[in-house]
C-alpha cells in the first residue's frame, strides 16, 4: 500500500513553456501532499505543501507564481513550472502523506525536468 | 531550529565489507521521527526505516541495521556484508511531532565495488 506515482517521469521542454507534472496517491486518499526539487548531488529541499480544496503553502524563496500547485482531489496534486527557463531544470519529485499518520510520508518516482 | 547532518558525502567499500552511515540531528523538541530513505540512480526515494523519538531500540533488517542513540543524538545505519545493489545515496532526515515538514541531510553516496 501507500504508493505514489508521478508523470511525467522525463520531460524536455523549451524556454519559456509552461510544463505539468502530476503526482497521484494511488491506493489512498491523501489530503496533503508535497512538491521538493532536488539538484544533481543535493539534497531535497521542500518546495511547498499541497492541501486538497485549498491554496498550497509556499517554503521562503519559492515563487508562486512561477510553480503553480492544484490539489483539486483526494488523489491529484498538480505541479505547473509556467514560463521555464534553464534554471528551473531540475528534479521534482512529490509526497504524500497517509491520512491519521502525519509523519510518515511515501515518495513519487520522481520527475527529471530539462529546460533547454 | 532543527538540522540532520550526514557529514560522510561518500563512501566507496567492496563488495561484502560492512559499512556504517552517519547521521547527527539537532532539536529541541522531545518528540520527533527519525528516517532513512534509499536513492538508487532511478531517483525514487525508497523508504527504509522510521524511529520515534521515544524508542532507542536498535532495529535489524536482514544486512540492515540502525542505532539511535538520543544521548548524542545519532541514528546510524548499517550494511553488513554490502552488495553492489546497495549503491546509492542514503538520506537521513527528521520530522517533529505533528509537524508536516521533513527535514532532510545532506545525504551520503554508497559506492560498492564488485
Amino acid at each position: 500500500g501507500a504508493v505514489v506515482s508521478q508523470h511525467p517521469s522525463r520531460v524536455i521542454c523549451k524556454s519559456g513553456t509552461s510544463v505539468k507534472i502530476e503526482c497521484r496517491s494511488l491506493d489512498f486518499q491523501a489530503t496533503t501532499m508535497f512538491w521538493y526539487r532536488q539538484f544533481p548531488k543535493q539534497s531535497l529541499m521542500l518546495m511547498a505543501t499541497s492541501n486538497e480544496g485549498s491554496k498550497a503553502t509556499y517554503e521562503q524563496g519559492v515563487e508562486k507564481d512561477k510553480f503553480l500547485i492544484n490539489h483539486a482531489s483526494l488523489t491529484l496534486s498538480t505541479l505547473t513550472v509556467t514560463s521555464a527557463h534553464p534554471e528551473d531544470s531540475s528534479f521534482y519529485i512529490c509526497s504524500a502523506r497517509v491520512p491519521r499518520v502525519r509523519d510518515t510520508q511515501y515518495f513519487g518516482p520522481g520527475t527529471r525536468l530539462t529546460v533547454l | 531550529a532543527q538540522k540532520v547532518t550526514q557529514a560522510q558525502t561518500e563512501i566507496s567499500v567492496v563488495e561484502k565489507e560492512d559499512v556504517t552511515l552517519d547521521c547527527v540531528y539537532e532539536t529541541r523538541d522531545t518528540t520527533y521521527y527519525l528516517f532513512w530513505y534509499k536513492q538508487p540512480p532511478s531517483g525514487e526515494l525508497v523508504f527504509l526505516i522510521r524511529r520515534n523519538s521515544f524508542d532507542e531500540q536498535n532495529e535489524i533488517s536482514g544486512r540492515y541495521s540502525w542505532n539511535f542513540q538520543k544521548s548524542t543524538s545519532s541514528f546510524n545505519f548499517t550494511i553488513t556484508a554490502s552488495q553492489v545493489v546497495d549503491s546509492a545515496v542514503y538520506f537521513c532526515a527528521l520530522i517533529l511531532y505533528n509537524t508536516d515538514k521533513l527535514i532532510f541531510g545532506t545525504g551520503t553516496r554508497l559506492q560498492v565495488f564488485p
